[in-house]
């Protein structure tokens, strides 16, 4: 299958700092990646899709200005997380869509864990 | 609104099989993603449906039913790695994913 990486996979910072998450489509041309947090013991929550060349589109209840996303590239997206604070400690997963047909296909980096102290 | 349901937890026995249901009310639909999730990690990809029928793939079976808005995932001669989380996850007319809260599956000796 095709390959999604993320980098860092953890980090932790100090509150107030910037921290960036990349998450990058290894063989294979993404125009939409999505990016989801996850609080442990719950699902997946879907914050914004990502898509190439365009402004990210941010589920409601997620601050743009907070959670910046840049979709420069068709093999590249990133996250960063402006002004962390200890409540946005989380694992925080991206995944590149490949359109194929019927074969449309989704696949997940393999997180990054973000701890805010 | 758009919505999907699947049972919260399920427990089944080594070696048997089990079903995971999902339904589904979402506005268009472009297809169903069932994907595994250990604890602490990435889900991973399962299966994909777009048409009506069973697709299988190894242990695992995964069927939709687009007129009921129903899939189910099927899981057969169950190990104990099968613990983890199921979550079904359907793509709509704009291509976001909506998702289930997932089913945990227990797995007992």
């Amino acid at each position: 299958g095709a390959v999604v990486s993320q980098h860092p996979s953890w980090v932790i910072c100090k509150s107030g700092t910037s921290v960036k998450i990349e998450c990058r489509s290894l063989d294979f041309q993404a125009t939409t990646m999505f990016w989801y947090r996850q609080f442990p013991k719950q699902s997946l929550m879907l914050m914004a899709t990502s898509n190439e060349g365009s402004k990210a589109t941010y589920e409601q209840g997620v601050e743009k200005d907070k959670f910046l996303i840049n979709h420069a590239s068709l093999t590249l997206s990133t996250l960063t997380v402006t002004s962390a604070h200890p409540e946005d400690s989380s694992f925080y997963i991206c995944s590149a869509l490949r359109l194929a047909g019927e074969l449309n296909e989704q696949f997940f980096g393999p997180g990054t864990r973000l701890t805010v102290l | 609104g758009q919505n999907i349901d699947q049972p919260t937890e399920m427990t089944a026995t080594e070696g048997a099989i089990v079903q995971i249901n999902c339904t589904y009310q979402t506005s268009g639909f472009n297809g169903l993603f069932w994907y595994q999730q250990h604890a602490g990690e990435a889900p991973t990809f399962l299966s994909y449906n777009v048409l009506d029928g069973l697709e299988e793939k190894g242990r695992f079976s995964s069927f939709l039913s687009r007129s009921k808005g129903y899939s189910y995932l099927l899981l057969k001669e169950l190990q104990m790695k099968d613990s983890a989380s199921y979550l079904c996850a359907v793509l709509d007319s704009n291509y976001q994913l909506i998702w289930g809260a997932g089913t945990k599956l227990i797995i007992k000796p």
